[in-house]
C-alpha cells in the first residue's frame, strides 16, 4: 500500500543536539510538506519541496532545515537554534495526474513526537 | 493572508447522534478548496471531505456532509449517526492553490470530539 512513512514516532533532543526526522513516500508524489503542530494550534508549515532539490521556507522556518534530494524522501533537521522543538511534526505530501497538484489534498504520515531531555 | 477560525475548542454527542462542527474563513480568494480532516487519538490526519469553493452544491461522503455557505464564509461539518470510531480532533483548512503546482494550506486550531456511549 502506498503512503507516507514518518521515523521515528518518538525522539528526544539533548540541549546543542541536531536531530533529523525522517520522512518517506511511496505515492510518486512531488510536493512535500513539514508541519508542527501545537496544543491547542493548528498546524503550522515549517518547509515545503515541490520538485527534487528545490524547498522554500514556509512560516516558521528558523531553527530548521531541510534537504529533498530524492523524490521519496523530505528529512527535517531541527537544530539547536530552535529554542522550542518540543512539539509534534507531521509531514505530507500532494500529487496528480499531469502535474496538477495544486488542487489536490495532501496526505499525511502518522507523525514524530520530538521532546527536550 | 487567510484566517480559519473553528469557535469550538471541544464538543460531545451521544452516539448514534447528530453533531455539526463549525468553521469560518476570511479571504478575498475566488479559487479555493476547503477540507475537513480528522486527527484520532493514533494522530495521523485523515481527509474526511472536501469542498471546492465554485460548487454550490455541498460534498457529502457517506455519514459526513458540509453545509458550504461562500457569501458568508462558513463551512461546517455535520456527522450523522456518530460513532465511537468518531471521536477525535477535527480540523478545518483552507486550501489556495498557486501557480507554479504550490498550494498555500491554512489550518484552523481544531475541536475536539468525544462521542459517548
Amino acid at each position: 500500500d502506498g503512503g507516507i512513512t514518518q521515523s521515528p514516532k518518538y525522539l528526544f533532543r539533548k540541549e546543542g543536539q541536531n536531530v533529523t526526522l525522517s520522512c518517506e513516500q511511496n505515492l510518486n508524489h512531488d510536493a512535500m510538506y513539514w508541519y508542527r503542530q501545537d496544543p491547542g494550534q493548528g498546524l503550522r508549515l515549517i518547509y515545503y519541496s515541490q520538485i527534487v532539490n528545490d524547498f522554500q521556507k514556509g512560516d516558521i522556518a528558523e531553527g530548521y532545515s531541510v534537504s529533498r534530494e530524492k523524490k521519496e524522501s523530505f528529512p527535517l533537521t531541527v537544530t539547536s537554534a530552535q529554542k522550542n522543538p518540543t512539539a509534534f511534526y507531521l509531514c505530507a505530501s500532494t500529487g496528480g495526474a499531469g502535474g496538477r497538484i495544486a488542487n489536490q489534498p495532501q496526505h499525511f504520515g502518522d507523525g514524530t513526537r520530538l521532546s527536550i531531555l | 493572508a487567510q484566517t480559519v477560525t473553528q469557535s469550538q475548542p471541544e464538543m460531545s454527542v451521544q452516539e448514534a447522534e447528530t453533531v455539526t462542527l463549525s468553521c469560518t474563513y476570511d479571504t478575498s480568494e475566488n479559487n479555493y478548496y476547503l477540507f475537513w480532516y480528522k486527527q484520532p487519538p493514533s494522530r495521523q490526519m485523515i481527509l474526511v471531505i472536501r469542498q471546492e469553493a465554485y460548487k454550490q452544491q455541498n460534498a457529502t461522503e457517506n455519514r459526513f456532509s458540509v453545509n458550504f455557505q461562500k457569501a458568508a464564509k462558513s463551512f461546517s461539518l455535520k456527522i450523522s449517526d456518530s460513532q465511537l470510531g468518531d471521536t477525535a480532533m477535527y480540523f478545518c483548512a483552507f486550501m489556495k492553490p498557486l501557480s507554479g503546482g504550490y498550494q498555500k494550506v491554512t489550518f484552523g486550531t481544531g475541536t475536539k470530539l468525544q462521542v459517548i456511549p
